[in-house]
């Protein structure tokens, strides 16, 4: 099973705000990564970290890799109808462990 | 570059059935990992394969099985379907294995089991 533990579970938002979410594990990652799902497809790549501490921008897109490597957190800036999905965080040592993802609607 | 494809899409099989799931990695990737995708469990690591071998397996019984060729493309294999394979089967493809690897996924196969 998974053992990332992402929040929250779900986000009901207005176009415009912005949105947080994070995941934390027990376990130390040598990597984070980002993951955006949409119905029916397979999760696309957004934003990948692979050092403690780093901060990395793609776009509306901000994540950060937690000094600790237990952590890491995903920031939307202003958000647009497109953003919606299922967002996943994804910890990497050896092989590959997901959080259970964090479902984002944005109302118009 | 053309992205990870996977055929097919979409498979109907009934309990007691095999089933064959081929993935193509994005040229030039040596590695690709398989998962399991459902509502209750989420996205669970079956195994990963880097040059034609087995680098690491997840928690799943010997019914999952797969291989790799030498053009890196990938068949996953489970034989005596159960109720609970019905699932969306993903494989992800890296340059190589291990650490500081970004993984891109292919769009999946939707495998129901009836």
């Amino acid at each position: 099973g998974q053992q990332l533990n992402q929040s929250p579970q779900s986000m009901f938002i207005q176009e415009g705000e912005d949105v947080s979410m994070n995941c934390t594990s027990s376990s130390i990652f040598n990597t984070w990564l980002w993951y955006k799902q949409d119905p029916g497809e397979g999760p696309v790549l957004l934003i990948a970290l692979y050092k403690a501490g780093e901060l990395t921008s793609n776009g509306r897109l901000t994540a950060q890799f937690g000094i600790t490597r237990k952590d890491s957190f995903l920031n939307i800036s202003a958000s647009i109808p497109s953003d919606v999905g299922i967002y996943f965080c994804a910890g990497q040592l050896n092989d590959m462990r997901f959080g259970a993802g964090t479902r984002l609607t944005v109302k118009p | 570059k053309a992205g990870v494809t996977q055929t097919p899409r979409y498979l109907i099989k009934t309990r007691g059935q095999q089933v064959t799931l081929s993935c193509s990695p994005i040229s030039g990737h040596r590695s690709v990992s398989w998962y399991q995708q459902t509502p209750g469990q989420g996205l669970q690591f079956l195994f990963e394969y880097f040059s034609e071998t087995q680098r690491n397996k997840g928690n799943f019984p010997g019914r999952f099985s797969g291989r790799q060729f030498s053009n890196s493309r990938s068949e996953m294999n489970v034989s005596t379907l159960e109720l609970g394979d019905s699932a969306l089967y993903l494989c992800a493809s890296s340059r190589t294995s291990g650490r500081d690897n970004e993984q891109f996924f292919g769009p999946g196969t939707r495998l129901t089991v009836l």
